[in-house]
């Protein structure tokens, strides 16, 4: 079935260090492809997206690629900071009206100082 | 706050209780979502409304679980004779879609967090 499969955490690093966090997934069709992040204490929100191969999603500094070839939406960002700690969630949706999101198991990043 | 806004936010039940969490959507937003979240998991679809016409629920959904919108705004989702694995993070979503579907974008309340004894 469809699924999406993302790198376990937690993630620590320090502040300005280089993130990239893995996700690969599984799907019939095209799907379209999300990172949504979710801070300490808030609901779940999009950080970025895809909707198709090679397109390259961005926002706050994070960048992702969506590659076909590799069935892959790597998250990245070059230098991090302690305010990007959170959950970060890759996730698809199969494009179909009313199809909901199928997410991956999250990975924690933890920033310090 | 034009958010959408999940009530309670903390539930303590003990196991055979009936429980019942309300979502209310952004206001112009006619799908809405609930998902489950449990410890270490991302969130897992349980159904979904266009409206007020609940058009899919996943196999996730038992028959303890009823989820109603009954005038395609707010939405409720209760769980009957509730069990210990019924503990989770109870999650809202809501977005505007149209005809080409579904374009992703989902926006999440802070959940109800469910724990039962």
């Amino acid at each position: 079935g469809d699924s999406v499969t993302q790198m376990e955490g937690p993630v620590t690093l320090s502040e300005e260090a280089c993130l990239t966090i893995n996700c690969t997934y599984t799907a019939t069709g095209y799907p379209s492809l999300f990172w949504y992040v979710q801070y300490p204490g808030e609901g779940l929100q999009l950080l970025l997206k895809a909707t198709k191969a090679d397109d390259k999603g961005s926002n706050k500094g994070f960048e992702a690629t969506y590659r076909k070839e590799t069935t892959s939406f790597h998250l990245e960002k070059g230098s991090v900071q302690v305010s990007d700690s959170a959950v970060y969630f890759c996730a698809l949706s199969l494009n179909q009206a009313g199809t909901a999101l199928i997410f991956g198991k999250g990975t924690t990043l933890s920033v310090s100082s | 706050d034009t958010g959408v806004s999940q009530d309670p936010r903390h539930k303590i039940t003990k196991r055979g209780q009936n429980v019942t969490f309300r979502c209310d959507p952004i206001s112009e937003h006619n799908r809405l979502y609930w998902y489950r979240q449990t410890l270490g998991q991302g969130p897992e679809f349980l159904t979904y409304f266009q409206n007020e016409a609940q058009l899919e629920k996943s196999r996730l959904l038992s028959d303890r679980f009823s989820a109603e919108r009954p005038k395609g705004s707010f939405s409720t989702l209760e769980i009957q004779r509730t069990e210990q694995g019924d503990s989770a993070m109870y999650l809202c979503a809501s977005s505007l879609g149209g005809l080409a579907g579904n374009t992703g974008e989902l926006f999440f309340g802070e959940g109800s967090r469910l724990t039962v004894l």
